[in-house]
């Protein structure tokens, strides 16, 4: 099982800052299948991200991936005060199980 | 719009079956995923099951006790859950999609407790 960790697990930033969340695997993950996701209190995941770096339609693209092998970077360029939110990252490279990372908190200075 | 159902609260050892009803898209077109979240938690892959049902996969901790399932015609996707666990309190969610899911439903919440 490919386990992932993120890092922070908290990022204190203001509204027009830049984020950058990080993603890192035990073991390469295959074929660049790795995604991003945005949850909100009490709302579903939001798929973000796919294939390490296609956005999905309508999502802003201040919201950028990049990485390969086991290290992986979410950017958002300017945080936008809807941008405040948990982020994961999922690996779907190998076999079932499809592992997510424990997430991180992006939250108001 | 995905809409799930089914959830509750269930002593330990016993079952529940989830429900989620698709509109908007095609649903026989699509492999279809259970993903669960425990209280203040991360997400967890569960199950995933291919368009015409003929292909289904499981978590680990769940094999054997779970059983995901579809109704094409009804536009419906199943989570049936035997033997369930303390840990197997969580929000599921039905999502689009084989392994990065890119629609999800509100989910419904299963908690496990005597």
């Amino acid at each position: 099982e490919v386990v992932l960790t993120q890092s922070p697990g908290t990022l204190s930033l203001s509204p027009g800052d830049r984020a950058t969340l990080s993603c890192r695997a035990s073991q390469s993950v295959s074929s660049r299948f790795l995604a991003w996701y945005q949850q909100k209190p009490g709302q579903a995941p939001r798929l973000l991200i796919y294939d390490v770096s296609t956005r999905v339609t309508g999502v802003p693209d201040r919201f950028s991936g990049s990485g390969s092998g086991t290290d992986f970077t979410l950017t958002i360029s300017r945080l936008e005060p809807e941008d405040f939110a948990v982020y994961y990252c999922q690996q779907y490279g190998t076999s079932p199980p499809f592992t997510f990372g424990p997430g991180t908190k992006v939250d108001i200075k | 719009q995905l809409v799930e159902s089914g959830g509750g609260l269930v002593q330990p050892g016993g079952s529940l079956r989830l429900s989620c009803v698709v509109s908007g898209f095609t649903f026989s077109s699509y492999w279809m995923s259970w993903v669960r979240q425990a209280p203040g938690k991360g997400l967890e892959w569960v199950a995933n099951i291919k368009e015409d049902g003929s292909e289904k996969t499981y978590l680990d901790s769940v094999k054997g006790r779970f059983t995901i399932s579809r109704d094409n015609a009804k536009n419906s996707l199943y989570l049936q859950m035997n033997s369930l666990r303390a840990e197997d309190t969580a929000v599921y969610y039905c999502a689009r999609g084989h392994s990065a899911p890119d629609s999800w439903g509100q989910g419904t919440l299963v908690a496990v407790s005597s």
